[in-house]
């Protein structure tokens, strides 16, 4: 069954670094997006993604956060300087063009010390 | 108004059990309604969808009604694998992204 995978497992970084999150949706999926869920909480919407561009974001996704799709396989998540409260575990998901199930990664375990 | 609350849980019943799970979301222009099942530190993922007519997979029952915009879930003979948290999940809006309920954590104890 074709899958989402995310790396790293579990990311330890100092406040104020820059961290990459990586995905490999499901190669034929058209639509992506990250959530992240801090420890206890809910899942949250964070981004998506279509056609190249963002496509819609939350209040969460403020300036220090991008996205990139920079090869045909690979989305990124990027935090530029990191803050304690982005410790939280995140997960990237995708669709195929249509309506259909939203398939997850494992999701990056993020911890900011 | 939180866009989807559940009951806060947790719940905890005997093998055999039948536990319902109740959610109400907020925004009446929400098209798709969900179930996902998320164990300790893992991805959510799909239980099952949830339709206006009401739909079973085979111990498992979700209802929705757009009128009071509420749906529910429910587990007839709970398996100790029931064990996890549920998530009420909504989807709305051309980019069909999830809205999530924080979930109610069932363990089902032998």
């Amino acid at each position: 069954e074709p899958e989402v995978t995310q790396t790293p497992s579990h990311q330890v970084t100092q406040m104020g670094q820059e961290v990459i999150l990586r995905c490999v949706p499901i190669s034929n999926h058209l639509y992506f997006y990250w959530y992240r869920q801090i420890l206890g909480q809910k899942v949250e919407f964070l981004v998506s993604f279509y056609n190249n561009e963002i496509s819609e974001k939350s209040e969460i996704f403020d300036d220090q956060f991008s996205v990139e799709r920079p090869d045909g396989s690979n989305f990124t998540l990027k935090i530029r300087s990191t803050k304690l409260e982005d410790s939280a575990m995140y997960f990237c998901a995708s669709i195929d063009g249509g309506p259909g199930e939203q398939y997850f990664g494992p999701g990056t375990r993020l911890t900011v010390t | 108004r939180k866009e989807v609350e559940q009951d806060p849980g947790p719940f905890n019943v005997p093998e055999g059990a039948t536990v319902a799970f109740n959610c109400t979301y907020s925004n009446s222009a929400s098209q798709s309604f969900f179930w996902y099942r998320q164990d300790c530190r893992k991805e959510p993922k799909l239980l099952m969808s949830v339709y206006s007519s009401g739909n079973e997979d085979g111990r498992f029952t979700a209802q929705l009604n757009r009128a009071s915009q509420y749906i529910s879930l429910l587990i007839r003979d709970s398996k100790l694998s029931d064990s996890a948290t549920y998530l009420c999940v909504v989807r709305g809006g051309s980019n069909y992204k999830l809205t999530f309920g924080k979930g109610t954590l069932l363990t089902v104890n032998p």
